[in-house]
């Protein structure tokens, strides 16, 4: 079975600059969420879809970051502009149907963004 | 108030030690609890789930107590392999919101 793929794997930008990060979840996951992982810190939560739907954004830095999840499938999460406090890694992870209780996240390898 | 708080160490033990890490937890609704592990540069791997039972896989042993609202992993007879860092998750009741901790580093010595 194939994994959560994320792209790129690394990305450098400028501050004020926008980027964008990709992310395919395992075939036939549901539930697809984002996170913010600073260096020396666990994952911040940013946003969880439910198939194509926002279930928690509470996290998401919406003056300048967004996420779609158009057809329930891959999404794709945007940084407009960037600040040196975004330099991080952005993990994208998938879970089967996103009930909670157990279920299990699979993360893909991150993304990691450097901002000068 | 942090909703998973951690002791982000670091552990230095040398092989063969037992090590136990503990994490506390601020919403007593919370149900579901997991220790992930993260490899250095990689992402976080379910490493076991925590039941209230608590719950014994080989050489690693997750416990509850809901009454002090933490969690804990015990590793025995520590291995290299087994240097990483160690994330608690506390899943909130409401909202099925997945709060990690800062993580533990252990490092084991031969």
């Amino acid at each position: 079975e194939a994994g959560v793929a994320q792209s790129p794997r690394y990305k450098i930008i400028e501050k004020r600059q926008s980027v964008a990060f990709w992310c395919n979840p395992i075939s036939g996951h549901a539930t697809l969420y984002w996170y913010q992982q600073i260096l020396g810190q666990g994952p911040k939560l940013l946003i969880q879809f439910q198939n194509n739907g926002v279930v928690d954004d509470s996290q998401l830095p919406k003056d300048r970051f967004s996420a779609e999840r158009l057809k329930g499938v891959d999404s794709t999460l945007k940084i407009q502009p960037a600040k040196l406090e975004d330099s991080a890694v952005y993990l994208c992870a998938s879970s089967h149907s996103g009930g909670g209780g157990r279920e299990t996240q699979y993360f893909g390898p991150g993304t990691r963004l450097l901002v000068l | 108030r942090k909703e998973v708080e951690q002791d982000p160490g670091p552990f230095n033990v040398p092989e063969g030690a037992t090590v136990a890490f503990n994490c506390t937890y601020s919403n007593s609704a919370s149900q579901s609890f997991f220790w992930y592990r993260q490899d250095c540069r990689k992402e976080p791997k379910l490493l076991m789930s925590v039941y209230s039972s608590g719950n014994e896989d080989g050489r690693f042993t997750a416990q509850l107590n809901r009454a002090s609202q933490y969690i804990s992993l015990l590793i025995r007879d520590s291995k290299l392999s087994d240097s990483a860092t160690y994330l608690c998750v506390v899943i909130a009741n409401t909202g099925n919101q997945f709060y990690f901790g800062t993580g533990t580093s252990l490092t084991v010595i031969p």
